[in-house]
C-alpha cells in the first residue's frame, strides 16, 4: 500500500507562534490530500482538501487565513497553523486517496500540537 | 452529507472474548474503511471493505452495501485490542472520507 510520512510527530509551540506540518506521499502522487483534526475524545474531523497547484478547499467553520495549506508538488502538501493559539491545541492528520491501489485512503501517522 | 453511526460507544471485555462492531452508513457509498486507532494516536488500517466479506487473522468485516452496514469482528480478543475502531465512509457524491464516531474497545487482561 502506500506509505504516507507526516512530521514533526509533535510540537509544542508559544502562543502567536506559527507551526508548519509537512504531509508527504512517499510512492504515490496525488492531486490532492485531505488535512484531518481530531480533538481528544472526539472523531475525526475534515479541516480542508488540499489541490495541487491550486487553492485549498476548506470545510464550513474553517479559517483559511488561519490554516494556511500549500500543495506545491505532487508529493508534498503543507499545514501551516498561524497565529497559534491554546484552542488550537488538537491532534492534526493528513490523508492521500490511494483508492486506485484498493486501499482506499492512507493515513500519515499524525502530530500533536500543543500550544502554550 | 453522509451520516456514519458507530455503536456501540464502548466496549469492555476480557481477554479471549469475541465482539462485534456496528457501522450504519445514511447513502450508498463507493468506499468503507474500518480503522483502528492506536495510543499514540497512529490510524491502522485494517479493511478496505466497501461490499463483500474480509478477513485478516482474528479480525473479519463484512459489508451489506445495500442495506448501508458493515460489521467488524474480533475474535479471541487481546490486550493489545484496546484503542478506538473507526469507521469511514466515501459517499458515492464525493471524494472524502467521513468518519463516524468510533468504538473505544478496552480489553482487560
Amino acid at each position: 500500500g502506500a506509505v504516507v510520512s507526516q512530521h514533526p510527530s509533535w510540537v509544542i509551540c508559544k502562543s502567536g507562534t506559527s507551526v508548519k506540518i509537512e504531509c508527504r506521499s512517499l510512492d504515490f502522487q496525488a492531486t490532492t490530500m485531505f488535512w484531518y483534526r481530531q480533538f481528544p475524545k472526539q472523531s475525526l474531523m475534515l479541516m480542508a482538501t488540499s489541490n495541487e497547484g491550486s487553492k485549498a478547499t476548506y470545510e464550513q467553520g474553517v479559517e483559511k487565513d488561519k490554516f494556511l495549506i500549500n500543495h506545491a508538488s505532487l508529493t508534498l502538501s503543507t499545514l501551516t497553523v498561524t497565529s497559534a493559539h491554546p484552542e488550537d491545541s488538537s491532534f492534526y492528520i493528513c490523508s492521500v486517496p490511494t483508492g486506485g491501489q484498493g486501499y482506499g485512503y492512507t493515513f500519515g501517522s499524525g502530530t500533536r500540537l500543543t500550544v502554550v | 452529507g453522509i451520516q456514519v453511526e458507530q455503536s456501540p460507544p464502548d466496549l469492555i471485555l476480557q481477554e479471549g472474548a469475541n465482539s462485534t462492531l456496528r457501522c450504519n452508513f445514511s447513502d450508498s457509498v463507493n468506499n468503507l474503511q474500518w480503522f483502528h486507532q492506536n495510543p499514540w494516536g497512529q490510524l491502522i488500517n485494517l479493511f478496505y471493505i466497501p461490499s463483500g466479506t474480509k478477513q485478516n487473522g482474528r479480525l473479519s468485516a463484512t459489508t451489506v452495501a445495500t442495506e448501508r452496514y458493515s460489521l467488524l469482528y474480533i475474535s479471541s480478543s487481546q490486550t493489545t485490542d484496546s484503542g478506538v475502531y473507526f469507521c469511514a465512509v466515501e459517499s458515492q457524491w464525493g471524494s472524502r472520507l467521513t468518519f463516524g464516531e468510533g468504538t473505544q474497545l478496552t480489553v482487560n487482561p
